[in-house]
C-alpha cells in the first residue's frame, strides 16, 4: 500500500481566506481520499474522490484530481477558526483495502 | 450514526505489563484497523483485519498482535508493554466495496508505558 505525500507540512492564513493543500502518490489509485483530525481526536472523512473523476465539491471544500501528475489538491473556502486542524491525504489502489497515511498538513486560521 | 468506540481514551501501564487496547464498532464493516500516531511519522498501520478470525501485518507488526474472534470487535494487544509503544492507538473500520470506503475512525487511546 502507499502513502500520499502532503504539502505543505504546516500552513497559516488569515479567516476568511482560502486553504489550498496538497498530496503526491506514487502509483495508480482506486480512489484518494481526504480526512480532517482535530488535535487529539480521531480522524474524520471529508471527501472521496475516485480515479475517473477530475474534481469534487463538499461545502466548501473542493478537491481535484490529476492522475498523470499523481496528484490531488485539497481546497478549503472561506476558512473558519473551526477549520483548523490536521488534513490528510490517503490514496488507495485497486484491489487493497488498506489505507496509509502520511503526516498530514498542519492547517491555523488565525482570528 | 457510525460508531467506532475505543474502550479507553488514556492509560498508564508500566514496562513488561500485557496491554489490551479493545474496539468496537457497529456498522457491521469487514475491515477494521489499527493505526499508532506519533509526531513527525504520521499514520502507521499496525494490524488490519479483513474478516473474523483473518488478520494482516501492517507497516510496524513487532511488539503486537491482534484478536478478532467478533465481527464488531477487535482488539489490539501489546503482549510486553515497552516505552517506545508510548503512542496514541488509533482504531478504525470500512466495509468492503469495489471503489473502496470511507474508513471511520475511534476517538483514540493514549497510551504511556512507564
Amino acid at each position: 500500500s502507499q502513502q500520499g505525500e502532503e504539502d505543505p507540512q504546516a500552513l497559516s492564513i488569515q479567516e476568511g481566506e482560502n486553504a489550498t493543500m496538497n498530496c503526491s502518490y506514487k502509483t495508480s489509485i482506486n480512489n484518494l481520499q481526504w480526512y480532517r483530525q482535530n488535535s487529539g481526536r480521531g480522524l474524520v472523512h471529508l471527501i472521496l474522490i475516485r480515479s475517473n473523476e477530475r474534481e469534487k465539491h463538499s461545502g466548501r471544500l473542493r478537491v481535484t484530481l490529476d492522475t498523470s501528475k499523481k496528484s490531488s489538491s485539497l481546497l478549503i473556502t472561506a476558512s473558519r477558526a473551526a477549520d483548523t486542524a490536521s488534513y490528510f491525504c490517503a490514496p488507495l489502489g485497486f484491489g487493497n483495502e488498506k489505507l496509509t497515511f502520511g503526516t498530514g498538513t498542519r492547517l491555523t486560521i488565525i482570528p | 450514526d457510525v460508531k467506532v468506540t475505543q474502550s479507553s481514551r488514556y492509560l498508564v501501564k508500566r514496562t513488561g505489563e500485557k496491554v489490551f487496547l479493545e474496539c468496537v464498532q457497529d456498522m457491521d464493516h469487514e475491515n477494521m484497523f489499527w493505526y499508532r500516531q506519533d509526531p513527525g511519522l504520521g499514520l502507521r498501520l499496525i494490524y488490519f483485519s479483513y474478516d473474523v478470525k483473518m488478520k494482516e501485518k501492517g507497516d510496524i507488526p513487532e511488539g503486537y498482535s491482534v484478536s478478532r474472534e467478533k465481527k464488531e470487535r477487535f482488539s489490539l494487544i501489546l503482549e510486553s508493554a515497552s516505552t517506545n509503544q508510548t503512542s496514541m492507538y488509533l482504531c478504525a473500520s470500512s466495509s468492503r466495496g469495489r471503489w473502496g470506503n470511507t474508513i471511520y475512525f475511534g476517538e483514540g487511546s493514549w497510551l504511556t508505558v512507564v
